[in-house]
Order: structure tokens, then C-alpha cells, then sequence
């Protein structure tokens, strides 16, 4: 079991530039997450998806695009990157109870 | 608006002391409370959790809820150097819902060895 996948691990992009992170997770689990964590602010919610087919704002959605593109893969993209996107991307999975964390990606914007 | 407070630290706690972090929550009726470990560098890990109707001890570590006053705690016994870390606190408020998590900032937790 690999848990909950990420890719990229780290990525540096210039302003306006587009990109897709990718999560995939092999445990099952009906809800997915995507946060960003920046020094002293915590974990924020960015959008989730309860299941399959479904998504939903959370907390700091500007600026961001998500696809549940199935059970397994729930992805974030950034259509023109900002250096206010400059943060740690985690993606999460939850069996409705506790949320499991992918190792992240480290993003820069220039 | 629902939160979750934490002091951000740094606690700093003698090797082999009892390390004890605290969480308050601002919505009475929340459900479930979760405490994750963050290594720098690393993504959140969990420890444990806890329902509303009680306590639990896993191990070093001791979750307890105090419902009248609306915050839990986090006890790890016997600290360890390996124990140094971010603590997040996360509760879930919701009744009918198990969606999502209201997550505080974290305290950072120093065990000398």
C-alpha cells in the first residue's frame, strides 16, 4: 500500500505559467483534499471532493481548478500561477473519519 | 465561525518529561478531535483520535477531551528527542457531515535532550 501519492515532489514556475499537481491514493477512500500549508498559517483548504464526481470549494479556491478524475485520482490546477501560490501543496484522503496526507509538493513562482 | 486555537510554542520539554499540548475549539457540538505530528519538511502524520464521549491512551500518548470548557489535550509521556515536532490540532464540527476538518496552526514542540 502506498498510501496517498503526489506528484510533483517540487516545482518552480514563472508568473502566468499553468500546471497540474496529481494525487492518487490506493486506500479506498471516498473524500480527497487538497490544502496548502505556508509558515505560520496552518493547513488551508483549497477544494475537496466528498466522492466520486462530486467537488466543492473550501476555504482559499481563487485561483485554482480541481478534477476528480476518478475513485483513486483527485488533481489541483493552477491556470496562471501567481507568486501568491508560492506554498506546500498537500493532497489527503479520508474513510470519513481521519484525513491521510501525501508527502506534498514544494511549489515556487517567480 | 467555527476555529481551532493552538499556542504555537515553542514548548520546550527535558527528555523523559510528560509533553502536554493543548487545543481549544469554538463549536460545542463538534464531534471528533484529531491530533497529527509534523516532522519538518515532512507532511502531517496521525497520532490519534477521539470521539466526544471519551478518552483514549495509545502507547506514550494520552488524548483527552474536556467538553465543559471545549478544548483537548495531547500528553505524550516519557518524551523523546524523536518526539520534537509540530503538533496539529483538527476537530470535526460537524454533525452530519464527515467532509472536513477545522485545522489549527500547530504548536511546535521541543523535547532537550
Amino acid at each position: 500500500n502506498a498510501g496517498v501519492t503526489q506528484t510533483p515532489k517540487f516545482q518552480v514556475l514563472k508568473t502566468g505559467q499553468s500546471m497540474t499537481l496529481q494525487c492518487a491514493q490506493d486506500m479506498n477512500h471516498n473524500s480527497m483534499y487538497w490544502y496548502r500549508q505556508d509558515p505560520g498559517m496552518g493547513l488551508r483548504l483549497i477544494y475537496y471532493s466528498a466522492s466520486e464526481g462530486t467537488t466543492d470549494k473550501g476555504e482559499v479556491p481563487n485561483g485554482y481548478n480541481v478534477s476528480r478524475l476518478n475513485k483513486r485520482e483527485f488533481s489541483l490546477r493552477l491556470e496562471s500561477a501567481a507568486p501568491s501560490q508560492t506554498s506546500v501543496y498537500f493532497c489527503a484522503s479520508s474513510d470519513g473519519e481521519a484525513q491521510y496526507f501525501g508527502p506534498g509538493t514544494r511549489l515556487t513562482v517567480l | 465561525q467555527k476555529e481551532v486555537e493552538q499556542n504555537s510554542g515553542p514548548l520546550s520539554v527535558p527528555e523523559g518529561a510528560i509533553a502536554s499540548l493543548n487545543c481549544t475549539y469554538s463549536d460545542r457540538g463538534s464531534q471528533s478531535f484529531f491530533w497529527y505530528r509534523q516532522y519538518s519538511g515532512k507532511s502531517p502524520e496521525l497520532i490519534m483520535f477521539i470521539y466526544s464521549n471519551g478518552d483514549k491512551e495509545d502507547g506514550r500518548f494520552t488524548a483527552q477531551l474536556n467538553k465543559a470548557s471545549q478544548y483537548v489535550s495531547l500528553l505524550i509521556r516519557d518524551s523523546q528527542p524523536s518526539d520534537s515536532a509540530t503538533y496539529l490540532c483538527a476537530v470535526n464540527p460537524f454533525r452530519d457531515s464527515n467532509y472536513q476538518l477545522i485545522w489549527g496552526a500547530g504548536t511546535k514542540l521541543i523535547i532537550k535532550p
